[in-house]
Parts: C-alpha cells; structure tokens; sequence
C-alpha cells in the first residue's frame, strides 16, 4: 500500500497569500494517478487536481499542481476567503487501494 | 448534472451489518466506477472499495472480508454492506463516482455523505 504523508498539518496564513502544501508518497506514484480534493466543513470532497497538475472543471487558475515520482505540491498563489479548508492529496496507482493523505488544513492567520 | 444520495440507518449496533445505498441522478450509472468512501469524525478519508457497472469490483484490503458491494443498474443504485461493525466503524460515509478506465481511482462527484454511528 502507498502511503501519502501531507505537510504541514495546518497552514496558517491570510488572505492573498500564497500557500504551499506536500505531498510525499512511500513509493513512486505515476503522476496520471496523483489528485488533489478540497474540502469544507460539513462538505463532501471536491476534485481540485488530476493527474498532479490538471485543474477539474470549474477550478480557478490560482490552483497549480506539480511534482512527480514521490514528492507532489498544491499551491494556492493567492488565497482567497473560500479557500480556507481542508486539502488531500490521493493516489490511485493501477491497484487498489486508493489511498488519501492525512490532509493539511489552510486556517486563517 | 450528476447528483449522489446516500440513503441507510444512521445507527448500527455492534457486530451488526452496516448497510447504505447510493442512488445515482442526473446520468447512467453505466460505463463509470461507483465507489465508498468513508471518514471517521475529526478524521481524514479512507477508501473502502467500487464496484463496476457490471458489477466486478475492487475492495480496500483492510476491510475486503466484511464488505459487499453490489449494483442494480435497473434503478441506477449501488450499495454497501459491512458487517461485524464495531465503534471503530463510525463515520461519515460517502458514494463517488469514478471515471472510467484506468481512471476509476479519480473521483470527479460525490455524494453529501451520512453519518453512520455504530453503538449499542
């Protein structure tokens, strides 16, 4: 099983910064299966990323994602209120299981 | 647009079977990967398993022997049963869809989720 370990845990910054969140996974991930969900309280998930750079239909363009083999990062170039949440990073590597990461919270500073 | 419900009992006794459907709207709950998903309060997210419009499937290995997927394209439904449950099984759980192909693992709709609490 893939493990996908996400740091920080939490990420404390304000509005219109930039945020940098982690993703090392235990072994190589092909990038086709690396994804990225935001999610909210009280909300299901939501795709933000797939295929470690690729934004799901409707995201805005302040969401990039890079990275390849082991290491993955979401960043958020300018934070905006709605953004303050709650982020995984989840591989699905040809084999069962999916596996997520233990999220990293975006909390306002 | 694709929509997701969850429906089942909210509460569980222990050593019981856990059992919830997702009844799929708004499209076919052919040629897609349909999956559960669950998280424990306060806690991140852990995959349990899908099921295929045809009904093979992929289990979580940690869970494959208490769980039962099944699928009734008749009504565009899929369900869960986990048996044997304990506290440990208390959790949100959510239905998502997968795409298709070697894709199955992306999950691009899900359902609002259930709580599901398991207690005597």
């Amino acid at each position: 099983e893939i493990v996908l370990t996400q740091s920080p845990g939490t990420l404390s910054l304000s509005p219109g910064e930039r945020a940098t969140l982690s993703c090392r996974a235990s072994q190589g991930v092909s990038s086709a299966y690396l994804a990225w969900y935001q999610q909210k309280p009280g909300q299901a998930p939501r795709l933000l990323i797939y295929g470690v750079s690729n934004r799901a239909t409707g995201i805005p363009d302040r969401f990039s994602g890079s990275g390849s083999g082991t290491d993955f990062t979401l960043t958020i170039s300018r934070l905006e209120p709605e953004d303050f949440a709650v982020y995984y990073c989840q591989q699905y590597a040809g084999s069962p299981p999916v596996t997520f990461g233990q999220g990293t919270k975006v909390e306002v500073k | 647009q694709v929509q997701l419900q969850e429906s089942g009992p909210g509460l569980v006794k222990p050593s019981e079977t856990l059992s919830l459907t997702c009844t799929v709207s708004g499209g076919s709950i052919s040629t897609y990967y349909w999956s559960w998903i669950r998280q424990p309060p306060g806690k991140g997210l852990e995959w349990i398993g899908n099921i295929y419009f045809s009904g093979s499937t992929k289990y979580n290995p940690s869970l494959k022997s208490r769980v039962t997927l099944s699928v009734d394209t008749s009504k565009n439904q899929f369900s869960l049963k986990l048996s044997s449950v304990t506290a440990a099984d208390t959790a949100v759980y959510y239905c998502a869809r997968g795409l298709s192909g070697s894709y199955w693992g992306r999950f691009d709709y899900w359902g609002q989720g259930t709580l599901v609490t398991v207690s005597s």
